[in-house]
């Protein structure tokens, strides 16, 4: 049981590519969200998806892009990535969003 | 809208003092309240949490308990050790969205 994956770990981009940050999880959970860590900020929630399907907006959706194709796969696209996009991005699962969350490792990215 | 608010740190403490970091939230209805505990390098782990009013939230020795008339939920423990040496979030659940405060960065010193 491997718990939330996501990969890559580490990612140096410049400003203006694009690139998909990957998270999967085996526990069958049906809400899966992404967020960002900045210093001072705390967690701020991007986007979420309460199943397969459906996703909706978050505090920060702005510049990211998110689809649930499966219940186990939750990618979150950045088209074209800004300066302002540097930070830790986790992403989270649970049953429902009222219970538990269950975190990744986290993808420390750096957009020059 | 729904917030928290939690104690600004750093938080620096010697071993085995007693520890308390603040949490007030802002929140329409009854929310569920969390804390969750982030260790160097690693992604958010749950610590403890409460579902509803007058509940008590405990594990490895630290408490919370959900108060509504003060709307708060502030942690415990009676007497730290390095190992809980992390950075320490508040955070309320509501309308499908779990909200953090800021964060509080504990140090405990031998």
């Amino acid at each position: 049981n491997a718990g939330v994956t996501q990969t890559p770990k580490f990612q140096v981009l410049k400003t203006g590519q694009s690139m998909t940050l990957q998270c999967a999880q085996d526990m069958n959970h049906e809400y899966m969200s992404w967020y960002r860590q900045d210093p001072g900020m705390g967690l701020r929630l991007i986007h979420y998806s309460v199943g397969a399907g459906i996703t909706d907006q978050g505090e920060v959706p702005n510049g990211y892009n998110v689809s649930r194709s499966t219940t186990e796969d939750f990618p979150l696209r950045l088209l074209s990535a800004a300066p302002s996009q540097t930070s830790v991005y986790f992403c989270a699962s649970s049953y429902l969003a009222e219970e538990t969350q269950y975190f990744g490792p986290g993808t420390r990215l750096l957009v020059l | 809208g729904n917030s928290v608010t939690q104690m600004e740190g750093p938080v620096t403490l010697s071993e085995e003092a007693f520890l308390t970091i603040n949490c007030t939230y802002t929140a329409t209805g009854y929310p569920s309240l969390f804390w969750y505990v982030q260790y160097p390098g690693e992604g958010l782990q749950l610590l403890l949490k409460a579902t509803k009013a007058d509940d008590k939230g405990s594990n490895k020795g630290f408490e919370a308990t959900y108060r509504k008339e003060t709307t708060s939920f502030h942690l415990e423990k009676g007497s730290v050790q390095v190992s809980d040496s992390a950075v320490y979030f508040c955070a309320l659940s509501r309308s499908n969205k779990l909200i953090f405060g800021t964060g509080t960065l504990l140090a405990v010193q031998p």
